[in-house]
């Protein structure tokens, strides 16, 4: 069974970057592929970008391009989501959120979510 | 704005049903894609419910009732999630999706009165 472990709470400065962690345990990074999803407060769900095992690539939606990295240490099996040039409006909830390689592909499940607050 | 339209809220019963529904934009048409749909209470991260193309090709998620259900209404380009029995645990934000261009809808509140 995948559990999605993500880092805590950040609070950043208008202009920074941050960068959340999602350790799975369960299965091995390489068997899954892994999105990232982001809720602002008292909104919906926002996919932000993940990766495409048909394409072996990431993608990222493109409302993200060029701000958004996600990268993958397959050594310690945690996904990375590292969004710079950050803004007020990008104050949520970040999640993990793992596509299991059943057909057809589907989100589940889904990290506990790290809150990212823009300030400053 | 969202591009797979949901009522932001809906209400019921214990013990009626409920009908939830996704419409899709006019240029996206509803036979050809799974419905995703996803429960969400608060204070934690979404729970995959299930998914649906036809009554032959649907799928339950893991440990979901099978008083979930999703179908489609062809003819308003929408996809449906039909709770039936409800319950007061069944209150909670439920939000649909598609899949290979992954789009949310907006999500619709449901409150079990």
């Amino acid at each position: 069974q995948v559990q999605l472990v993500q880092s805590g709470a950040e609070v950043k400065k208008p202009g920074a970057s941050v960068k959340v962690s999602c350790k799975v345990s369960g299965y091995t990074l390489t068997e899954l592929s892994m999105h990232w999803v982001r809720q602002a407060p008292g909104k919906g769900l926002e996919w932000m970008g993940g990766f495409d095992p048909e394409d072996g690539e990431t993608i990222y939606a493109q409302k993200f391009q060029g701000r958004v990295t996600m990268t993958e240490d397959t050594s310690t099996d945690t996904a990375y989501m590292e969004l710079s040039s950050l803004r007020s409006e990008d104050t949520a909830v970040y999640y993990c959120a793992t596509d299991p390689g059943i057909s057809p592909p589907r989100f589940d499940p889904w990290g506990q979510g790290t809150l990212v607050t823009v300030s400053s | 704005q969202p591009v797979l339209t949901q009522p932001p809220s809906s209400s019921a019963s214990p013990g009626e049903s409920a009908r939830l529904t996704c419409t899709l934009p006019s240029d996206i048409n509803v036979g050809s894609y799974n419905i995703y749909w996803y429960q969400q209470k608060p204070g934690s991260p979404p729970r995959y419910l299930l998914y649906y193309y036809s009554d032959s090709d649907k799928g339950q998620g893991s440990g979901v009732p099978s008083r979930f259900s999703g179908s489609k209404d062809a003819s308003a380009n929408t996809g449906i999630l039909l709770i039936s029995g409800l319950q007061s645990e069944d209150e909670a934000d439920y939000y649909c999706m598609i899949w290979p261009s992954i789009l949310f809808g907006g999500g619709t509140k449901l409150t079990v009165l």
